[in-house]
């Protein structure tokens, strides 16, 4: 299996403008997690999935920020408009299921996102 | 509200040396406990996962156990190697309000040839 696949890898942007990051979890696992890892605040859970249905967005900082699931194979974190202060590296996971105790989450090579 | 905190923040060991890293968590209501590994510019690496109704868990030189009641967790590495520079972070997966997964800010790990 390929793992968990982001793009693109890095993303340099102005301020002001939209920003989107991609997804593909692990064919077959039926949760996504969206982070964000700063090195002020660490690891950042922002929105998870659960057979494609968003379950938890407490962590998703601004209106600025969203984040859909249209199938069971992509998801998009979208950012609009960017701020500086919104730089940082964005992780996706997946898991086989939120709701078991037995499910690792698997990390995909995250994006670092630079907001000028 | 969780909180999960790593001591030590930075540990430097000669090569060889068996070595414990800690975690600690404020609410014992949790689902499981996982830990990774995160080279620099990386991403995370899943190492163990232990159930909330898992005492240990063995992944060759790895050992991480866990005791709910009094809020923490160990990885225990043995025979460590120049290999094992990184750092190791855990995460707790609470059992209430959506199963959120809450990360320790890690222990920066050396292992000195």
């Amino acid at each position: 299996d390929a793992g968990v696949i982001q793009s693109p890898r890095h993303e340099v942007t102005e301020m002001g403008q939209e920003v989107t990051l991609r997804c593909k979890p692990i064919s077959g696992h039926n949760s996504l997690f969206w982070y964000r890892q700063t090195m002020m605040r660490g690891l950042e859970l922002l929105i998870y999935f659960n057979n494609n249905v968003p379950i938890d967005d407490s962590g998703m900082p601004e209106d600025r920020f969203s984040a859909k699931m249209p199938n069971a194979s992509f998801s998009t974190l979208k950012i609009q408009p960017s701020e500086p202060r919104d730089s940082a590296v964005y992780f996706c996971a997946s898991s086989l299921s939120a709701d078991s105790s037995y499910n690792e989450q698997f990390f995909g090579p995250g994006t670092r996102l630079t907001v000028l | 509200k969780q909180e999960v905190t790593q001591i030590p923040a930075a540990l430097s060991v000669p090569e060889g040396e068996n070595l414990v890293l800690n975690c600690s968590f404020t609410d014992s209501a949790i689902y499981n406990l996982q830990w990774f590994r995160q080279d620099p510019g990386k991403g995370l690496t899943s190492l163990l996962l232990i159930q909330s109704s898992q005492r240990e868990q063995t992944s060759g030189r790895l050992n991480a156990s866990l005791d709910k009641s009094s809020g923490r967790s160990t990885l225990y590495i043995a025979a460590s190697q120049p290999g094992d520079s990184a750092t190791y972070l855990c995460a707790v997966r609470r059992d209430t309000g959506g199963f959120k997964t809450i990360f320790g800010a890690g222990t920066r790990l050396f292992v000195k040839a």
